[in-house]
């Protein structure tokens, strides 16, 4: 079984502070996504990482995918209160680590709150 | 979450009843894929459908729960006979293709049983 290991579970931060949230397995990952979850929605997309190493950027989210491609992190800077939710890493199981290219694997989130 | 479409949001169902969500997906996205989400727990997977196929059913319990995909209308998951224990979000997502792509959400449904 591919396990998605996120941690803090909890982040309470103040408004203007840097944080970064991490996605660790001892599988490998053809393929890496970000979602955002607020209370009563679904999981929104942010971003998909697919190749080792790879680093992407959406306005004050930086996204890292391992070398590896056994594990992630989510660094916000400056984080603002409409930065509060819920972060879920979700992954393809590298097909010849014995998974599947189509099923998701869930870590269970990282709750992040962002105070004024 | 425009795209993805389920209804009902919320649906209230007494044990021993029939409960049927529905899922219209992305426009263009043909791959339909439902997950489970308990308290406390990450989303689960269930099935993975295409247009009138069940490709991998292997997340869904075997007893009491059924999806389909058919050529004309939304893709339907079925839970015959609820119990409380089927309490959960349920969440559809779909996809334009297959292998590695991401998948898009809708906003689920509540299920709860009394």
């Amino acid at each position: 079984t591919q396990l998605l290991e996120q941690s803090p579970q909890f982040l309470s931060i103040q408004e203007g502070e840097n944080l970064t949230v991490y996605c660790n397995s001892s599988s490998v990952f053809s393929s890496l996504q970000w979602y955002r979850q607020e209370p009563g929605e679904g999981p929104v997309l942010l971003v998909t990482v697919v190749t080792g190493g790879e680093v992407k950027k959406l306005k004050r989210l930086t996204f890292q995918f391992g070398d590896a491609r056994k594990d992630s992190s989510l660094h916000i800077t400056a984080a603002q209160p409409g930065d509060t939710g819920l972060y879920l890493c979700a992954g393809h199981p590298d097909p010849y680590s014995g998974g599947s290219n189509y099923k998701l694997t869930f870590g269970k989130g990282t709750l992040l709150t962002v105070n004024p | 979450n425009a795209g993805v479409m389920q209804n009902p949001r919320h649906l209230v169902r007494r044990r021993g009843q029939e409960a049927r969500l529905r899922c219209s997906p992305m426009k263009g996205h043909s791959h339909v894929y439902w997950y489970r989400q308990l308290p406390e727990e990450g989303l689960k997977f269930m099935v993975y459908l295409q247009k009138e196929n069940i490709i991998d059913e292997s997340g869904m319990p075997k007893e009491r729960f059924s999806a389909e995909f058919p050529k004309e209308g939304p893709s339907i998951l079925r839970i015959q006979q609820v119990v409380r224990g089927d309490s959960a979000a349920y969440f559809c997502a779909s996809s334009k293709d297959r292998d590695v792509q991401p998948q898009h959400f809708g906003d689920g449904t509540r299920l709860s049983i009394l």
